[in-house]
């Protein structure tokens, strides 16, 4: 079992639909956080979570420590949006982070 | 927002040759830096970490006389491939930590090799 797990995997949505991916994992940490990867491979720091709840623009990031998990949701979706969003914790040992395996999402106009 | 620059964004070598790939913090000052692997359709893998003044910490499974990290100052780190093989085509993402130490992390755009 990977100590952090996204879901959906891929998700294909119409324009202007709310999205949620989802991510869970088994470690302690102090920071989670929430990054987008366009096709041509840069990667964006969309967030970085300790509690509670960010917004940003149409993106929102939630967390629950408790229960380790996480939520990242887009509103209004857009084309532009199609990209993959990966999740990675940081461990309370130190600042490496793991990954999961991304969620590929494609949105459609 | 602070800003980590990768170089070079792609590079093609062939078998046998050496390639060096920069990764520079250009407005901030990064203590740590991290040296991330992502083969296609797959997450990305760290393979080490650069502290700067240290040797850097590989992860296992990474060899690290093939794999070679410097960072000599608080924006740059660099990571050089010796020997390159085809098997080590891959996209190579550097991360900066704020000497803030806020937390952030900050990625660079990435370095596509392809190794003929």
């Amino acid at each position: 079992k990977n100590e952090v797990e996204q879901s959906p995997q891929n998700l294909t949505a119409q324009e202007g639909e709310f999205i949620t991916i989802n991510c869970s994992y088994s470690v302690g940490i102090s920071a989670l956080h929430w990054l987008q990867q366009h096709p041509g491979g840069g990667i964006v720091s969309l967030f970085m979570l300790s509690s509670g709840k960010k917004k940003h623009g149409r993106l929102i990031a939630t967390i629950n420590i408790q229960e380790k998990h996480s939520s990242l949701h887009i509103t209004a979706s857009h084309p532009r949006d199609s990209a993959v969003y990966i999740c990675a914790v940081q461990e309370t040992s130190g600042s490496r982070l793991t990954f999961g395996e991304g969620t590929q999402l494609t949105v459609n106009p | 927002g602070a800003v980590v620059s990768q170089h070079p964004s792609w590079v093609i070598c062939k078998s046998g040759t050496s390639v060096k790939i920069e990764c520079r913090s250009l407005d901030f000052q990064a203590t740590t830096m991290f040296w991330y692997r992502q083969f296609p359709k797959q997450s990305l893998m760290l393979m080490a970490t650069s502290n700067e003044g240290s040797k850097a910490t590989y992860e296992q499974g990474v060899e690290k006389d093939k794999f070679l990290i410097n960072h000599a100052s608080l924006t740059l780190s660099t990571l050089t491939v010796t020997s390159a093989h085809p098997e080590d085509s891959s996209f190579y993402i550097c991360s900066a930590l704020a000497a803030a130490n806020t937390g952030e992390l900050f990625f660079g755009e990435g370095s596509r090799l392809t190794v003929l």
